[in-house]
């Protein structure tokens, strides 16, 4: 029943290969998120978009980049995968900018660059 | 110095205390969330709160707009609580600012 689906849940991959994380929402929301979580920090912010083909960049948005081409749908791209980019990500949608109605987080991908 | 400050990082809890969880922050905000993560992982947005206090079930937050400051309380905690807490400052462009979460554990 989840509005928002996160793919892969789980990821390995090598040092120098491109990969992308999909985030998909059924909620029809404006705003999607893309953030990081990594021990010792607190979710990190690294792009985000307020609708379709606008985005922008977060506070670690440096190897990374995001599309949105359908509403539904907010891809994060790690053009040449580094292993400082080991980390868990989360995709969010809110309603409004502001989160007025709060947020709603996917379960996460677990990615490692080996 | 973190533009959002929670304490304490970590907190243990018999069945049934009443837990107090702090957020401090220095930003000029729109509005502050209490997030609660599973040990599974999953994030769940508790609260949002621009200004007094919300309750929902067995969950209180409140803030102080003047003090910057924001607790999340549980009555009668029970171990299906154990979870980390995170607690976010919400700018006026929309952007959230993450504390770096009080991990609770109760125990039976």
């Amino acid at each position: 029943d989840a509005g928002i689906t996160q793919s892969p849940r789980h990821k390995v991959t090598e040092t120098g290969t491109p990969v992308t994380l999909r985030c998909h929402q059924t909620e029809n929301h404006r705003y999607m998120y893309w953030y990081r979580q990594d021990p010792g920090h607190g979710l990190r912010l690294i792009h985000y978009s307020y609708g379709v083909k606008d985005t922008d960049k977060g506070e670690v948005s440096d190897g990374y980049s995001v599309s949105r081409s359908k509403t539904e749908d907010f891809l994060l791209t790690l053009e040449s995968a580094t292993s400082s980019q080991t980390s868990v990500y989360f995709c969010a949608i809110s309603e409004s900018r502001q989160g007025l109605y709060g947020y709603t987080f996917g379960s996460g991908t677990r990615l490692t660059v080996v | 110095k973190n533009e959002v400050e929670q304490s304490p990082q970590n907190l243990t809890a018999q069945e049934g205390e009443f837990i107090t969880i702090n957020c401090s922050y220095s930003v000029g905000i729109s509005a502050l969330h209490w997030l609660q993560q599973h040990p599974g992982g999953g994030i769940v947005s508790l609260f949002m709160l621009s200004s007094g206090k919300k309750k929902h079930g067995r969950l209180i937050a409140t803030i102080n707009i003047q003090e910057k400051h924001s607790s999340l309380h549980i009555t009668a905690s029970h171990p299906r609580d154990s979870a980390v807490y995170i607690c976010a400052a919400g700018g006026s462009q929309g952007n959230l600012i993450f504390g770096k979460g009080t991990k609770l554990s109760v125990k039976p």
